[in-house]
């Protein structure tokens, strides 16, 4: 079983339409994250949820809107996209815990046409 | 902004050792020192942490510096599967995974 799942795996789309991308986690984490990694391959931190509670949410758009319905699920949603929002998308998991490890999704490989 | 300093890139040959130097001298008492590497066109995968102490599993040693404002990464024997790129991570409170923009390693055959 894959630990944490990302749908879908390409997204292709046109300027000013809204998307999700969705993700899930079978670990039992309590804590989710979702990155940025650009064409430049600087992976960025935008949002992270713990016990479905927002506690990092970095300098992003508000066209950018995470949702956690449980704590196994974080998705990412996305209005109005913009070309610059092309990038891949990874959702990871932990727990809160300094010395765990956390576990990446395969991310989602977004482009706006 | 990542606290640590990493080489752009390095390259090794394949079946020996690997030496991956990270600087972060303003990590403070209580922050982990975390290793991740990407493989290409892959999520970001865990290597190894510590926190004082050097560390092995079973893929690596972490060497941690006596005041801990440095540590190495040790692949033991260097394989064409080990080809990525490797980040050195300080986790602190507040649970953020800051990303640098890590050492890009290349293995020979």
């Amino acid at each position: 079983d894959t630990a944490v799942s990302q749908t879908p795996k390409y997204l292709v789309t046109q300027m000013g339409n809204d998307k999700s991308i969705k993700c899930e986690q079978n670990l039992g984490h309590d804590t989710m994250y979702w990155y940025k990694q650009d064409s430049k391959k600087f992976l960025k931190i935008m949002f992270s949820y713990n016990n479905k509670e927002l506690i990092i949410n970095e300098t992003v758009p508000n066209r950018f809107s995470p949702k956690s319905p449980d704590k196994a699920h974080l998705n990412l949603h996305i209005n109005s996209l913009e070309l610059g929002d092309s990038a891949v998308y990874f959702c990871a998991s932990s727990w809160r815990e300094l010395n765990t490890e956390a576990f990446f999704g395969q991310g989602t490989r977004l482009t706006v046409v | 902004d990542a606290k640590t300093t990493q080489p752009n890139s390095m390259e090794s040959n394949e079946e020996e050792p690997v030496h991956l130097p990270c600087n972060h001298s303003t990590i403070s008492g209580t922050d982990y020192i975390h290793w991740y590497r990407q493989l290409p066109s892959q999520g970001p995968e865990y290597v190894i942490h510590g926190l004082t102490s050097n560390v092995n599993n079973r893929m690596a040693s972490l060497a941690i510096a006596e005041d801990r404002k440095s540590s190495t990464l040790i692949l033991h024997r260097a394989t064409l599967r080990d080809a990525a790129v490797y980040y050195c991570i300080i986790r602190e409170y507040g649970n953020k995974l800051v990303f640098g923009a890590g050492t890009i390693l290349r293995v020979k055959s």
